[in-house]
């Protein structure tokens, strides 16, 4: 399957702070990269699409002023937590679409806000 | 109703026997279906991709697909320790939404 670099896998940051996650495509091209975030025990929670050189589409209930999405490039997404709050705390992980429809996952970054 | 359910359990199998992971999804213009195995702390990881009616295998996987009744399953023969674990049912809504069921866990007994 298509490989996805995810970086970095935790994160430990102040309440306050704001802390940058990176996703790679490392041998194909995203048109479109997704970000989820998990709690434990429960499923994953799509937060927003990004689609490269254009703004991110955000769901329900997701703050975009906090949760900022960059996708510069056919290979790169990022997402800033912004002011991040121990309620941020969490498994954010991004995914990288396929011409296929597939979604390969990153690794996978673990949030703990104190 | 959610979107995609699953019986999030967990199932408990022993080891050598047949796992079967059922799912249901409620949008019928879903065409497309995934299958992802995630192990505690870690990501997601593709499995199976089902489009059409019918049987899909591979290796020890089989996915089973009835748009009719919009109904997926995932069929593991020869269950090993290592298939413990949970396993998220993923339909693709309009071109790009995938929209996963809450997982569900499943222990293989040795």
């Amino acid at each position: 399957g298509a490989v996805v670099s995810q970086h970095p896998s935790w994160v430990i940051c102040k309440s306050g702070t704001s802390v940058k996650i990176e996703c790679r495509s490392l041998d194909f091209q995203a048109t479109t990269m997704f970000w989820y975030r998990q709690f434990p025990k429960q499923s994953l929670m799509l937060m927003a699409t990004s689609n490269e050189g254009s703004k991110a589409t955000y769901e329900q209930g997701v703050e975009k002023d906090k949760f900022l999405i960059n996708h510069a490039s056919l290979t790169l997404s990022t997402l800033t937590v912004t002011s991040a709050h121990p309620e941020d705390s969490s498994f954010y992980i991004c995914s990288a679409g396929t011409s296929r429809r597939e979604a390969f996952f990153g690794q996978g970054t673990r949030l703990t806000v104190v | 109703q959610k979107e995609v359910e699953q019986n999030s359990g967990p199932l408990s199998v022993p080891e050598g026997a047949i796992a079967s992971l059922n799912c249901t999804y409620s949008d019928r213009g879903s065409q497309s279906f995934f299958w992802y195995r995630q192990y505690s702390g870690k990501s997601p990881e593709l499995i199976m991709s089902i489009y059409s009616n019918g049987d899909k295998e591979d290796g020890r996987f089989t996915a089973q697909l009835n748009k009719a009744s919009q109904y997926v399953s995932l069929l593991i023969r020869d269950s090993q320790p290592s298939d413990s674990a949970t396993y998220l049912c993923a339909a693709l809504q309009g071109a790009q939404k995938l929209v996963f069921g809450q997982g569900t866990r499943l222990t293989i007994n040795p």
